[in-house]
């Protein structure tokens, strides 16, 4: 099957820092990569598209100054989050698609999990 | 704007008894509809999807019909199993590609033995 890894799996980071979460696609090429949001008790909000070699687009609301995303290559996504605030603390799933798998097929990380104190 | 709502859980149910969550939608357009699993420390996993009117989409046991006229697509399977435990998603895509994916608020489900 296809997997998509996260890292770090939690972190934990002062008010005012930024920090940088990794997404990867391990057995794909992953030609778009999306990121959502989810808190407590709650579902996931997408948060952007990333396209490789393309900017992101952002869905309305969401901070594009903030969350910095970079699909650099095929495997790999970035999404930081610039000058962390507590309120920003939540747990953020990246997906992949391959369009070689269908086109509905969209695979999961496990998440990570962001505490800013 | 497009939304999904599930039933509200947590659900407990024996093992070997009917399972059934609900799901409703509004969209504009006509959405494909999915049904995705998350086991503990796992990423979310498809589990079924209907792209289109009366489609039933189907696997591992669990099933579930798209429905425009009452825009629902309710997840069902007779006999639950322990190994079931999960968070289920129901979600909804309008983009041709079915990615961008709008979810619900997940329906965390326990069996017990």
């Amino acid at each position: 099957g296809a997997v998509v890894s996260q890292h770090p799996s939690w972190v934990i980071c002062k008010s005012g820092t930024s920090v940088k979460i990794e997404c990867r696609s391990l057995d794909f090429q992953a030609t778009t990569m999306f990121w959502y949001r989810q808190f407590p008790k709650q579902s996931l909000m997408l948060m952007a598209t990333s396209n490789e070699g393309s900017k992101a687009t952002y869905e309305q609301g969401v901070e594009k100054d903030k969350f910095l995303i970079n699909h650099a290559s095929l495997t790999l996504s970035t999404l930081t989050v610039t000058s962390a605030h507590p309120e920003d603390s939540s747990f953020y799933i990246c997906s992949a698609r391959d369009p070689a798998r269908g086109p509905y097929e969209q695979y999961f990380g496990p998440g990570t999990r962001l505490t800013v104190t | 704007g497009n939304s999904v709502t599930q039933m509200e859980g947590p659900v407990t149910l024996s093992e070997e008894a009917f399972l059934t969550i609900n799901c409703t939608y509004t969209a504009t357009g006509y959405p494909s509809l999915f049904w995705y699993v998350q086991y503990p420390g796992e990423g979310l996993q498809l589990l079924l999807k209907a792209t289109k009117a009366d489609d039933k989409g189907s696997n591992k046991g669990f099933e579930a019909t798209y429905r425009k006229e009452t825009t629902s697509f309710h997840l069902e399977k007779g006999s639950v199993q322990v190994s079931d435990s999960a968070v289920y998603f129901c979600a909804l895509s309008v983009d041709t590609s079915g990615s961008r994916l709008t979810f619900g608020e997940g329906t965390q489900l326990t069996v017990n033995p």
